[in-house]
């Protein structure tokens, strides 16, 4: 296993297009975490799932994110109708238990 | 809710000497997590260091100690030796574990420079 991976690194999109970020977890890894890190910030918490189910959303998880993980394997955070504010390092990260909690090198998204 | 604060947001070490990193935390609760993680510019976030609340022992690991100071709230992070290597933004963090998740709030972090 190679670790959490996250496609694709980069990202530039036009205002008002929607994307799409996918993250694959550690196989074994049951619980699945995706994080915002604006520049020059410490990462913030959006949104956490165990297995498929989806737990826990933060209020940064406006209506235009929205997150899945169908059959509790892989995960996709789609952004509707991006926005400049939108910009930010999005991180994925994976535990089974908090001592093997582990990041991705997360995806990068630029919108112009 | 809690919060996490580095009032460092830069600091500069020559190699091979010492620096310490702070960190002040908020938390109502007693059963909780601190952390220290390293982010080089190759994005990953790696852990450096763990201390679980109700240990009273300072947690170390090879060059890397912290002084943990519950009453006070504080988690500073001691870099004995400094290396080139250590160069990156490091962030204090907290998780408070329980049944739903285990999310971290991080400080905003110190960008930490090693000089040869």
């Amino acid at each position: 296993d190679t670790g959490v991976s996250q496609d694709p690194r980069h990202k530039i999109t036009k205002r008002g297009q929607n994307v799409t970020f996918r993250c694959d977890p550690i196989s074994e890894h049951n619980r699945l975490y995706w994080y915002r890190q604006t520049l020059g910030q410490g990462p913030e918490f959006l949104t956490y799932f165990q297995n498929e189910a989806q737990l826990e959303k933060s209020r940064l998880l406006s209506d235009r994110f929205s997150a899945e993980r169908p059959k509790g394997s892989f995960s996709t955070l789609e952004i509707q109708r991006t926005e400049q504010g939108d910009s930010a390092m999005y991180l994925c990260a994976s535990s089974l238990f908090i001592r093997d909690y582990t990041f991705g090198s997360g995806t990068r998204l630029t919108v112009v | 809710a809690q919060t996490v604060t580095q009032s460092q947001p830069e600091m500069s070490v020559q190699e091979a000497e010492t620096v310490t990193l702070s960190c002040t935390y908020d938390t109502s609760e007693n059963n909780y997590y601190l952390f220290w993680y390293k982010q080089p510019p190759s994005r990953q976030m790696i852990l450096v260091i763990r201390q679980e609340a109700y240990k009273q022992q300072n947690a170390t690991e090879n060059r890397f100690s912290v002084n943990f100071q519950k009453a006070a709230k504080s988690f500073s992070l001691k870099i004995s030796d400094s290396q080139l290597g250590d160069t990156a933004m490091y962030f204090c963090a907290f998780m408070k574990p329980d049944n739903y998740g285990q999310n971290f709030v991080f400080g905003p972090g110190t960008r930490l420079s090693v000089l040869p």
